[in-house]
């Protein structure tokens, strides 16, 4: 089956752009992860959605970063005036999970990278 | 607060050769640990876990050991091949699902 999608694959943007990132996370999976990884780093949370429940927002880095997601479908993070700090790959991950047991394996996607120039 | 670390790379060996790549890990509790491996040019894919203390996660011939005593799990494989070239990442899960990773190491095999 298809595994979990993102889109654009590569985002160069000019300084003070915003830019929209796209994730289709696996069919049927419940909760949605958004992880960034800086050159040469591990990556780093960013929000977790899982299902109608209100979304785990603390990894963002500022108030520039939000990102929406519509039941269990498809997420887009948003990055308003973007500085050369955020270039970095983001990557998009999704997993089936039950009663919140935090048990189920995540599935990412191949990731957007996004240069900030 | 949790965090992961693990060896630093490149880590270039030869096709054959013994790999071990060291992890450690700072949580309260019980977290599950997991290494994760990027293949050139693709996503993240899980490589193995352990969910309690003595575990030993396993596949494609790579073993890692739960270890609360010494908080490690280290990622070894008696003998690399040139496709297991990759970025490996340790990571540990405390709580729902969020995972904290380490830096990543870069494994180069040769031939």
């Amino acid at each position: 089956g298809a595994g979990v999608s993102q889109s654009p694959s590569n985002k160069v943007t000019e300084k003070g752009k915003d830019v929209e990132l796209r994730c289709d996370p696996i069919s049927g999976h419940t909760a949605l992860y958004w992880y960034r990884q800086r050159l040469g780093q591990g990556l780093e949370f960013l929000i977790y959605f899982q299902g109608n429940s209100a979304p785990d927002k603390s990894g963002l880095p500022s108030d520039r970063f939000s990102a929406e997601r519509t039941g269990e479908s498809v997420s887009t993070l948003t990055i308003q005036r973007t500085q050369q700090e955020d270039s970095a790959v983001y990557l998009c991950a999704s997993s089936f999970t039950q009663g919140g047991a935090g048990t189920d394996t995540q599935y990412f996607g191949p990731g957007t990278r996004l240069t900030v120039l | 607060g949790n965090s992961v670390t693990q060896m630093e790379g490149p880590v270039t060996l030869s096709e054959e050769a013994f790999l071990t790549i060291n992890c450690t890990y700072t949580a309260t509790g019980y977290p599950s640990l997991f290494w994760y491996v990027q293949y050139p040019g693709e996503g993240l894919q899980l490589l193995l876990k352990a969910t309690k203390a003595d575990d030993k996660g396993s596949n494609k011939g790579f073993e890692a050991t739960y270890r609360k005593e010494t908080t490690s799990f280290h990622l070894e494989k008696g003998s690399v091949q040139v496709s297991d070239s990759a970025v490996y990442f340790c990571a540990l899960r405390k709580g729902y699902n969020k995972l904290i990773f380490g830096a990543g190491t870069r494994l180069a095999v040769h031939p």
